[in-house]
């Protein structure tokens, strides 16, 4: 079975410092990832995703994240935070062996102080 | 452009009560979902639909339906609610299967209260 892990339930950063939101997963098969992020009484919104290709992805609002395979990981950044950051951040994963089954991450709550 | 369209926003419903939630997409996507989020637990998939006429359960399927008449519509029936059912739910949709990495787009959600 697939799973992913954010193991920090929130992460706090000042305005301007870089940010970094921890994800690792499991999976068999080739892993699509995915960095969605939710706004409060929003729905989710696609950031990025990985699918092949280079190891650095860039999306929306100026994050990245980097797939490394050998660590299972998949962490979210960003060199300078905003304020309008502070949002809910999901990662998730499905794989080639996975079907139609998209498994996400408990979430981190992220809080970017002035 | 609407994308993922739900109703209602917020609900509350007496225990044993039934309702239906809306969703419908105008993205022209084959697949849709239906998940349900609880704190903490990220998303769980209840359904979900891979074009009209042909549904499947997700991790948590008990005690909800769905249909698929339509490319467009994919509405959630909560047939007997149940406190173990308030939650926020998600309808979402992609042009393809998950599993080849395609972007699912999600709906704003459903506050759901079953008191």
């Amino acid at each position: 079975a697939q799973s992913v892990a954010q193991p920090e339930d929130q992460v706090n950063v000042a305005e301007g410092n870089p940010l970094t939101v921890k994800c690792t997963y499991s999976v068999s098969g080739n892993p699509y990832l995915f960095w969605y992020v939710q706004y409060p009484n929003r729905g989710l919104q696609f950031l990025l995703k990985y699918i092949t290709g280079d190891n650095l992805v860039k999306g929306s609002y100026g994050f990245e994240a980097e797939f490394n395979k050998s660590q299972t990981s998949f962490h979210l950044k960003k060199p300078s935070a905003l304020v309008s950051d502070s949002a809910l951040y999901f990662c998730a994963v499905t794989s080639t062996n996975a079907g139609n089954m998209l498994t996400f991450g408990g979430g981190t709550r992220l809080m970017v102080k002035p | 452009n609407a994308g993922v369209t739900q109703t209602p926003k917020f609900r509350i419903l007496k225990i044993g009560q039934s309702m239906t939630l809306q969703c419908t997409q105008d993205m022209n996507h084959n697949y849709m979902y239906w998940y349900r989020q609880d704190p903490g637990m990220g998303l769980k998939l209840i359904y979900y639909s891979v074009g009209a006429g042909i549904t499947d359960k997700g991790e948590v399927p008990n005690g909800y339906n769905v249909s698929r008449s339509t490319t467009e519509d994919f509405p959630l029936r909560l047939e007997l609610a149940a406190p173990s059912q308030t939650s926020v739910y998600f309808c979402a949709s992609s042009y393809s299967y998950q599993s080849s990495g395609n972007t699912i787009y999600f709906g704003e959600g459903s506050w759901l209260t079953v008191v």
